[in-house]
């Protein structure tokens, strides 16, 4: 199957500060890609649609100015948590989509944020 | 939106018995994943399954689209399958993006 890798895993990060999400498709191009979020025994939350060349959409509720997302190229969407605040610690993960074939969507290993 | 459901919420297991989850939709949708995530949180595709039955290995899954349900079962459970099991389908509107459901988590004892 196709691989998406996220990067980093992990990250601690001090209030206040920015960290940048990575979101990779190895195999394939992605002309959209999708950013979830998930606290400790929900669900995931998606929380905008990435689109490769032009603005990414958010869903309801999800400030734009706090989570920043850019889809630069084919195989490459990042997110940047701006100005990170404790309740902003949380599971992030990212799916890709292949634009070549079917609506079978593919997730990367996720990234744990802390936020100190 | 369209609304998915799983049931039950919480399943606790004897090592070597089997078990169905079920997932419910709340409109028509053009296909289905079912994913196990795992204690470090990364979501393992078990099923890509629009429609019909799917088997690999212990589990299996089908999928009803036209009464918006499908089933995953679980046999001969093992202390490995233990972590969330979700449902996601695709919102239709043309972007493709998943929404999940709302989980079930499985615990299997030795």
């Amino acid at each position: 199957g196709a691989v998406v890798s996220q990067h980093p895993s992990r990250v601690i990060c001090k209030s206040g500060t920015s960290v940048k999400i990575e979101c990779r498709s190895l195999d394939f191009q992605a002309t959209t890609m999708f950013w979830y979020r998930q606290f400790p025994k929900q669900s995931l939350m998606l929380m905008a649609t990435s689109n490769e060349g032009s603005k990414a959409t958010y869903e309801q509720g999800v400030e734009k100015d706090k989570f920043l997302i850019n889809h630069a190229s084919l195989t490459l969407s990042t997110l940047t948590v701006t100005s990170a605040h404790p309740e902003d610690s949380s599971f992030y993960i990212c799916s890709a989509r292949d634009s070549g074939s079917r609506t079978e969507a593919f997730f990367g290993q996720g990234t744990r944020l802390t936020v100190v | 939106g369209i609304q998915v459901e799983q049931s039950p919420p919480d399943l606790i297991l004897q090592e070597g018995a089997n078990s169905t989850l079920r997932c419910n939709f709340s409109d028509s949708v053009n296909n289905l994943q079912w994913f196990h995530q795992n204690p470090w949180g990364q979501l393992i595709n078990l099923f890509y399954i629009p429609s019909g039955t799917k088997q690999n290995g212990r589990l299996s899954a089908t999928t009803v689209a036209t009464e918006r349900y499908s089933l995953l079962y679980i046999s001969s459970s093992q202390t490995t399958d233990s972590g969330v099991y979700f449902c996601a389908v695709p919102n239709t509107s043309g972007t493709y993006k998943y929404i999940f459901g709302t989980g079930t988590r499985l615990k299997v004892l030795a």
